[in-house]
């Protein structure tokens, strides 16, 4: 089977500015996942998905950064306005049932100048 | 909310030496997976391990559930197993927290 595809791999951008990272998960797999990782840092969960439903997006900064799922399949995960605090790769996951093993994607390395 | 200790933070090995990471954590309503990451590269998925022990090559996982702690054991290091080891906790609502890593060097 495919894996967990990611686009754009690389994004630079000036503070201020909007950015869109796109995720196709593996095909079947309910449940969607997206970490931000720091440098020399673990995935930090930001949000994550059942199908089309936001399940908890506690972590996810809600005044700049939002995320849908609007068809249970591909996510989107948007920035409206970078600072440099962002810098950092953002990973996408997916898993297929409750409790069995997630993958990734290569993940998009982000730098805000 | 969940906590995962894991130890060491780093650790540097002569190749063929062993190495025993280690991950703890605060909740037994837990399933536990490890990964490993080369530096700049993608999570790869080494043991999906909730309890017991588990083989993969030269990797063995053991997860002890009511004790709250999991190890990945390296045997016979090799160079190529340089990178950095996570372990990840998913609840019983598949909220997933990662561990802060093991940064592993194996010197030739």
């Amino acid at each position: 089977e495919a894996g967990v595809t990611q686009s754009p791999r690389y994004a630079v951008l000036q503070e201020g500015q909007a950015v869109s990272f796109w995720c196709d998960p593996i095909s079947g797999h309910d449940t969607l996942y997206w970490y931000q990782q720091p440098r020399d840092q673990g995935p930090q969960l930001l949000v994550y998905f059942r199908d089309e439903a936001v399940i908890d997006n506690s972590q996810l900064p809600s005044d700049r950064f939002s995320a849908v799922r609007p068809k249970g399949t591909n996510s989107t995960l948007k920035i409206q306005s970078a600072k440099q605090g962002d810098t950092a790769t953002y990973l996408c996951a997916s898993r297929r049932d409750w409790g069995v093993e997630q993958y990734f994607g290569p993940g998009t390395r982000l730098t805000v100048l | 909310g969940q906590q995962v200790q894991q130890s060491p933070a780093s650790l540097v090995l002569q190749e063929g030496e062993n190495a025993e990471l280690q991950c703890n954590f605060s909740s037994t309503a837990t399933r536990l997976q490890w990964f490993y990451q080369h530096p700049g590269g993608r999570l790869v998925s080494l043991f999906y391990n909730p309890s017991g022990t588990k083989h993969t090559g030269r990797l063995t996982s053991t997860t002890v559930t009511n004790e709250r702690r999991s190890s990945l054991h390296i045997s016979s290091s090799q160079t190529t197993d340089s990178g950095t080891y996570f372990c990840a906790l998913s609840s019983n609502t598949n909220k997933v927290v990662f561990g802060t890593g093991t940064r592993l060097q194996v010197l030739p």
